[in-house]
């Protein structure tokens, strides 16, 4: 099993900051097959990146993702208001699919 | 456009059985597997295995081996899942997701699991 970390647990930003998440894999994810979501609370997750690189359809350009092998990251280039939120990762290149535990974008 | 509706929030006893549904529609429901993802309160996302929503064929997760059952019904382009024996810390949200890049999401049906 793939067991994904993300880093840091909570980020401290504020409006119009960089955000940069990270996602390290205990072995390398095939292909590439990895997903960034967004989470707010009460709600189901939202795909934002897929392929590492890959942007969702109806997601901003503000989002962008990097990275191969065993290290990733999220970028968010200017944080939004609605951007405040939990975001995972996730990789899906092979059984069983499994999620990092999550990084807090809270506001500062 | 793609929409996943889950059943209604259930109360059940330790030792029951729960069965959550996902009615697909805006896409061929045949044409993509999918996935059932869980949630306990405050805490991460926890993948629980798929269905091939064509051939009816399953795969999952060990944890669960045993105590998941996933099925679909073509003719309404539902999906089921079923988790037996329960216990307290099946208390979650429940979502299907469609296909493993998990593009479209159900918006979760709450189980909660206490005597």
């Amino acid at each position: 099993e793939i067991v994904l970390t993300q880093s840091p647990g909570t980020l401290s930003l504020s409006s119009g900051e960089r955000a940069t998440l990270s996602c390290r894999a205990s072995q390398s994810v095939s292909s590439g097959y990895l997903a960034w979501y967004l989470q707010k609370p009460g709600q189901a997750p939202r795909l934002l990146i897929h392929g590492a690189s890959s942007r969702a359809t109806g997601i901003p350009d503000r989002f962008s993702g990097s990275g191969s092998g065993t290290d990733f990251t999220l970028t968010i280039s200017r944080l939004e208001p609605e951007d405040f939120a939990v975001y995972y990762c996730q990789q899906y290149g092979s059984s069983p699919l499994t999620f990092g535990g999550g990084t807090k974008v809270e506001i500062k | 456009q793609v929409q996943l509706v889950q059943s209604g929030a259930e109360v059940k006893k330790p030792g029951a059985s729960v069965k959550v549904s996902c009615e697909a529609s805006g896409y061929t429901f045949t044409g993509y597997y999918m996935h059932w993802v869980r949630q306990a309160p405050g805490q991460g996302l926890e993948w629980m295995g798929w269905i091939n929503t064509n051939s009816g064929g399953t795969h999952y997760a060990q944890k669960f081996q045993g105590r998941v059952t996933m099925t679909r019904d073509t003719s309404i382009s539902t999906a089921y899942m079923e988790l037996s024996s329960l216990r307290s810390d099946d208390t979650a949200v429940y979502y299907c997701a469609r296909q493993q890049l998990l593009d479209y999401w159900g918006q979760g049906t709450l189980v909660t699991v206490s005597s």
